[in-house]
C-alpha cells in the first residue's frame, strides 16, 4: 500500500524568506500524480501545485515550486517570498491511476509566517 | 457559484443519534469522494462514487452509508452516532478517477457528537 510521510509537523518562516516542507512516498507503481493542498484556519482544502510522475520537469506556479526527485521518491514544495497569507496546514498527498482516484494523504505541516 | 457545496456546515448532535450530511457539485464532474478529517487533522478517504456507483469503500463501518442520487450529489448518512465519530468530513469532486482529474473539495462539515 502506498504511504506518504510529512516529517516535519512544524514549519515556521519569516516573512519574506523562503521556506521548504518535506515529503516522501512509498509507491511500486510507475504512474501517479503529487500534490500539495493548503488547508487555511477557514479549512477550505486549495489545491497549490501538482506534479505527474512522468514529466522530469519540476511544476511551478507563481511563488511554488516543488523539488521531484522519483528515484528517492521525494516532493518537497519550496515557498518563495514568504506571504502572511502563507500560513496554513499543508498537505503532501499522492494519486494513482488504478485506485478510484483517492488521494492519500500525509500527515500535514503546519506553517507559521512570522512578520 | 460555489463549486462543491456541503450543508450543513456545522453539525451538533448526541450519541445514538442519526444524521445526514449533503454534497453538491456544479462541475459536471463524474466522481465525488468522502474524506475524513479527524482530530489531528490526518485526511483519510471514505467512499467514492463514479457515476452514481460505489467503487471505493475503505474498511467504513456499516454505520456510514454514502447515497448518490445522481451525478451531481453524494449525500453520508451516519447512524446511531458515536463519540468517535466527531471530526470534519470533506466532500470532493473531480472529473474522472483517472490521474488526470484534480479534486476540488467543499467547504467541510464539522460533526460533534457528545
Amino acid at each position: 500500500a502506498q504511504t506518504v510521510t510529512q516529517s516535519q509537523p512544524e514549519m515556521s518562516v519569516q516573512e519574506a524568506e523562503t521556506v521548504t516542507l518535506s515529503c516522501t512516498y512509498d509507491t511500486s507503481e510507475s504512474d501517479y500524480y503529487l500534490f500539495w493542498y493548503k488547508q487555511p484556519p477557514s479549512r477550505q482544502m486549495i489545491l497549490v501545485i501538482r506534479q505527474e510522475a512522468y514529466k522530469q520537469q519540476n511544476a511551478t506556479e507563481n511563488r511554488f515550486s516543488v523539488n521531484f526527485q522519483k528515484a528517492a521518491k521525494s516532493f518537497s514544495l519550496k515557498i518563495s517570498d514568504s506571504q502572511l497569507g502563507d500560513a496554513a496546514m499543508y498537505f503532501c498527498a499522492y494519486r494513482s491511476e488504478n485506485q478510484g482516484g483517492k488521494l492519500i494523504f500525509g500527515q500535514g505541516t503546519e506553517l507559521s509566517v512570522k512578520p | 457559484d460555489t463549486a462543491v457545496s456541503q450543508t450543513p456546515k456545522y453539525l451538533v448532535t448526541q450519541m445514538g443519534n442519526d444524521k445526514s450530511i449533503k454534497c453538491e457539485q456544479n462541475l459536471g464532474h463524474d466522481t465525488m469522494y468522502w474524506y475524513k478529517q479527524d482530530s489531528k487533522k490526518f485526511l483519510k478517504i471514505m467512499f467514492s462514487y463514479n457515476n452514481k456507483e460505489l467503487i471505493i469503500n475503505e474498511t467504513v463501518p456499516n454505520r456510514f452509508s454514502p447515497k448518490s442520487p445522481d451525478k451531481a450529489h453524494l449525500n453520508l448518512h451516519i447512524n446511531s452516532l458515536e463519540l468517535g465519530d466527531s471530526a470534519v468530513y470533506f466532500c470532493a469532486s473531480s472529473q474522472h478517477t483517472g490521474t488526470g482529474g484534480e479534486q476540488y473539495f467543499g467547504p467541510g462539515t464539522r460533526l460533534t457528537v457528545t
